[in-house]
C-alpha cells in the first residue's frame, strides 16, 4: 500500500541553523500539507500546497518557513534560522484529488522529530 | 473559526471491553468532514475512521464506530473488543468541505487528544 515517507526521522540542529525536512507524498496525490506537534500538545496546521503554490498557511508559518516541490516527487519544508521553540515533530501529509471519498482523507508520514539546541 | 474539543485527556479500558472517546466541535459550516486519527508511541498518525457531515449514517470500520450527532456537534469514537494494540493517543479532527480558490484546501483542525490505555 502506498505511503507517505519522511526523512530524516530525527534531526538535531543548533539554534540559528537552517534545516530542510523532506517528504515524499503518495505518488498520485495533488494536495500536500505540513503540520507540527510540539511535545505533549496537539497537532497544528502549518501550510498547504497545491498546483505548485502555497494555498493556505497558518500564523505559525512565518517568513522563517518555506516549502518547495523541487521535482515531481519531493515536498520540502525549510526553516531558515531555527529557534528553540521550533523543536517539534513535523508531519507531512498528502491527499488525492477532491471529490472522491479517499480524496477527503489526508495520509500522514511518520514524522521528523526536530530538536533545536 | 472552527475548534475541536476533546474533554478527556486520558481514558482507560480493560482488554476486550468497550470504550467511548468524546469529541465536540464548533463550526458555522454545514458541510465538513470529521476524522479520528490514532497516534501510537511511534508517533505516526494513522487514520482510524472518517465521517462526512452530510451522511446521517454513522461510519464503521471493524471494531471502530462513531456516534455522529450533527445538531449537538458531537463526534464520539467507540472502540469495541479493545485490544492491547489500541493503546495510543487518539485525535479528533475537523476539515471544511470548502475547497478551491478562496476556500480552504482541506487543512485539518485537531483536538488536544485523548490518551487511551488498555489493561490486560
Amino acid at each position: 500500500e502506498p505511503e507517505v515517507t519522511q526523512t530524516p526521522s530525527h534531526q538535531v540542529t543548533q539554534m540559528g541553523q537552517e534545516v530542510i525536512l523532506r517528504c515524499v507524498p503518495i505518488s498520485n496525490h495533488l494536495y500536500f500539507y505540513w503540520y507540527r506537534q510540539i511535545l505533549g500538545q496537539k497537532v497544528e496546521f502549518l501550510v498547504s500546497f497545491y498546483n505548485n503554490e502555497i494555498s493556505e498557511k497558518s500564523e505559525i508559518f512565518d517568513d522563517q518557513f518555506s516549502v518547495e516541490r523541487p521535482d515531481g516527487s519531493n515536498f520540502t519544508l525549510k526553516i531558515r534560522s531555527t529557534k528553540l521553540e521550533d523543536s517539534a515533530m513535523y508531519f507531512c501529509a498528502s491527499r488525492s484529488r477532491r471529490g472522491s471519498g479517499a480524496g477527503k482523507t489526508q495520509y500522514f508520514g511518520p514524522g521528523t522529530r526536530l530538536l533545536v539546541l | 473559526a472552527q475548534t475541536v474539543t476533546q474533554s478527556q485527556p486520558e481514558m482507560s479500558v480493560q482488554e476486550a471491553e468497550t470504550v467511548t472517546l468524546s469529541c465536540t466541535y464548533d463550526t458555522s459550516e454545514s458541510d465538513y468532514y470529521l476524522f479520528w486519527y490514532k497516534q501510537p508511541p511511534s508517533r505516526q498518525m494513522i487514520l482510524v475512521i472518517r465521517q462526512e457531515a452530510y451522511k446521517q449514517q454513522n461510519a464503521t470500520e471493524n471494531r471502530f464506530s462513531v456516534n455522529f450527532q450533527k445538531a449537538a456537534k458531537s463526534f464520539s469514537l467507540k472502540i469495541s473488543d479493545s485490544q492491547l494494540g489500541d493503546a495510543a493517543m487518539y485525535f479528533c479532527a475537523y476539515r471544511s468541505a470548502r475547497e478551491g480558490y478562496g476556500g480552504s484546501q482541506g487543512n485539518l483542525i485537531f483536538g488536544k487528544g485523548t490518551k487511551l490505555s488498555v489493561k490486560p
